[in-house]
């Protein structure tokens, strides 16, 4: 079945450094890939989200890439600030709208 | 953090008790969704709806319903069959899906459902 495996599960980073999430997928029809960030407590927020006819997309400090021959797309966070700290999930979706998200990735950047 | 609501924010019920969660949104979407996420795991989809009166199982649907009567609203009961019940229930919503493919789903602020 529809399948996203995320990594790493846990991610510490000092302040400033570059923060690097990967997410593989299975479905290969898939073509819309989100990123999303859930603060403790708080409900899940889109960051940045990627189609499948695009390989990079960029926002200040964030990016996507994505290889759709390989199946997997990854997260870059530069310049990491404190309140970047937070659990990271990735997506992916087919023409359906079901997303199918990845095990999530808890990112500590320490000061 | 308008849009997308859920009530009760907090909520415990007896084992053997069904339970309503509620979530309501203004932001004219057609598609709606819920889902359960447990301590350290991703969010797991139990059930979506495209339109008004239409709903399809997600990935762990047993011991659970929903109805979708208005487009407004996507009511989920944890019925007494759901073995492990006690997680947190994020309802989302987004457009409906396009040629594009999908779209951003909003995700209200959750409820946390604690079952003794």
């Amino acid at each position: 079945g529809e399948n996203v495996e995320q990594h790493p599960s846990t991610l510490s980073v000092q302040e400033g450094d570059s923060a690097v999430i990967k997410c593989t997928y299975s479905d290969s029809a898939s073509n819309y890939f989100p990123w999303y960030k859930q603060e403790l407590g708080k409900r899940p927020q889109l960051i940045i989200d990627i189609r499948s006819n695009v390989g990079e997309k960029k926002d200040q400090r964030i990016a996507v890439t994505l290889n759709k021959t390989a199946k997997h797309f990854s997260l870059h966070i530069t310049e990491t600030q404190p309140e970047d700290s937070a659990v990271y999930f990735c997506a992916a979706s087919r023409n359906t709208g079901k997303l199918i998200f990845g095990q999530g990735t808890t990112l500590q950047v320490k000061p | 953090d308008g849009g997308i609501t859920q009530s009760p924010k907090y909520l415990f019920r007896k084992e053997g008790q069904n339970v309503t969660l509620s979530c309501e949104q203004n932001l004219n979407h057609d598609a709606m969704y819920w889902y359960r996420q447990d301590p350290g795991q991703g969010l797991r989809l139990i059930y979506y709806s495209q339109i008004v009166n239409d709903f399809q199982k997600g990935d762990i649907a047993e011991g659970y319903s929903v109805s979708r009567e208005k487009k407004e609203s996507f009511p989920l009961t944890v019925t007494s069959a759901q073995k492990n019940p006690t997680a947190f229930y994020l309802c989302a919503s987004s457009y409906h899906f396009g040629q594009g493919g999908a779209y951003e789903q909003y995700f209200g602020p959750g409820t946390r459902l604690t079952v003794t």
